[in-house]
């Protein structure tokens, strides 16, 4: 059982918007800013595509954008192109005991 | 630019230690805090541990009694060892790097397949 609670799916069409939430507690996603998204492909290492709640790396798409309402985290990704394929974490920092924190992952589809 | 490369054993079994380094490239090994985190059959991420250059070490409590954590500053190396494993922890176990003030995983290796079979 994760610590943060993702869907197992979701799915979309090529030029449409999705949204995953990543739903925590008041120790986590709750009490810090500090929610990060990273989007895995099979047999490639992780790659970030959010941190600190809404920020983007440099080279990621500004199709991709994060928010938070209380303890739930979301990521959107607009105008889905067929390359967003893949599954997508969500990740919090809960305590120094338990420094980071992750959801069981969510699989986008693009139909 | 950073650049992590793993390795170690990918087949163990019941009860032996799990050993696995990672070493750093491209970039300064001091500047960030090093971390070890799994994926498992149908669980998703779990971070196991960080360290940092001086050799002070957090691990996740669940894990705590089985990891130790080490680095070697002179290979810009670190390493992890978990004991006594069993088929739970069969994963694939990624190291990575965490920046300082930061709480997000920068920068990952490209991860080593452990499994633990009799």
């Amino acid at each position: 059982q994760s610590a943060l609670t993702q869907p197992a799916s979701v799915s979309g069409s090529p030029g449409q918007s999705i949204t995953i939430s990543c739903t925590g507690t008041n120790n986590d996603v709750g009490a810090f800013n500090f929610v990060s998204w990273y989007q895995h492909l099979p047999g490639k290492a992780p790659r970030l595509v959010i941190y600190d709640v809404s920020e983007r790396p440099s080279g990621v798409s500004d199709r991709f954008s994060g928010s938070k309402s209380g303890n739930t985290a979301s990521l959107a990704v607009s105008r889905l192109q067929p390359e967003d394929e893949a599954d997508y974490y969500c990740s919090s920092h809960a305590s120094e005991n338990s420094f980071l924190v992750f959801g069981g992952g969510t699989k986008l589809t693009v139909l | 630019q950073v650049q992590l490369q793993q390795w170690g054993p990918g087949l163990l079994k019941p009860s032996e230690t799990l050993s696995l380094t990672c070493g750093v490239y491209g970039g300064s090994f001091r500047h960030f805090y090093w971390t070890w985190i799994r994926q498992t059959p149908g669980k998703g991420l779990e971070w196991i541990g960080k360290i940092h250059h001086s050799g002070s070490a957090t691990s996740n409590p669940a894990l705590r009694s089985r990891v130790t954590m080490s680095v070697d500053t002179s290979k810009n190396q670190f390493s992890l060892k978990l004991s006594s494993v069993t088929a739970a922890d069969t994963a694939l176990y990624y190291c990575g790097g965490v920046m300082y003030d930061t709480y997000y995983v920068d920068v990952w290796g490209k991860g080593t397949t452990v499994t633990v079979s009799s």
